[in-house]
């Protein structure tokens, strides 16, 4: 059974630096691309960022590119996503999402998500 | 880039069928997936490239896709069926992921 469990709520204060995982299992961790997708309160999804496992790769949303950066561990099955200067906007919910094979297309499965909470 | 357009809402009483639009331009050329997200959860994809359902998806989900509207239809609706639900496709041209903005499902 694939799973991705993510670290669950954050609390940090604007202008700190956050560093948010996702551990993979139940599945070939380098041969699917893993990547986050934001919730802001009450609002759609949008996709930030993947990376593939197998060789780095790596792909951004424009609208997130030099504000966050992605990693990903093969030696623990686990993906991050950082930030180096948090601010009170980046106040959402993160879903680690696994695309459904090599081919990214659509998202098969999705963790749990990460509540990060930004204070002024 | 690419645009997808959901309606806000939409609402159904048990029993009848569901209907959720998902409008592109040329939409029909592409693979659409959809999600649904119910409260408090994370999404879970409910149809994959127009019309295949994963595991576990019940068969009164399905999907079509053609010109410029994507439609996912829910038969004989239920109340835990009540949820957001959202339309993905793949920009080819900006080569990422591209989401409609979700429709909110009512079921009265």
């Amino acid at each position: 059974e694939v799973q991705l469990v993510q670290s669950r709520t954050e609390v940090r204060k604007s202008g700190d630096s956050l560093k948010i995982s996702c551990k993979a299992s139940g599945y070939s961790f380098t041969t699917h691309w893993i990547g986050w997708v934001r919730q802001m309160p009450d609002k759609g999804l949008e996709w930030m960022a993947v990376i593939y496992p197998g060789d780095s790769d790596t792909r951004y949303n424009p609208t997130f590119q030099g504000q966050v950066t992605i990693s990903a561990d093969r030696s623990t099955t686990t993906a991050y996503l950082q930030w180096n200067t948090l601010k009170t906007s980046d106040r959402a919910m993160y879903y680690c999402v696994r695309s459904s094979s090599v081919v990214l297309n659509y998202f098969d499965s999705w963790g749990q998500g990460t509540l990060v909470t930004v204070s002024s | 880039s690419y645009v997808l357009t959901q309606p806000p809402s939409v609402s159904v009483a048990p029993g009848e069928t569901a209907t959720i639009i998902c409008e592109g331009d040329n939409i029909g050329s592409k693979s659409i997936h959809w999600y649904h997200q119910k409260a408090g959860q994370a999404p879970v994809l409910v149809i994959s490239d127009d019309s295949d359902r994963p595991s576990g998806i019940p068969e009164r989900f399905s999907g079509s896709n053609s010109g410029n509207t994507a439609t996912l239809t829910i038969r004989r609706v239920e109340t835990g069926d009540e949820a957001d639900y959202f339309c993905q496709v793949w920009d080819t041209d900006t080569d990422h992921p591209v989401f409609g903005g979700g429709t909110k499902m009512t079921v009265l």
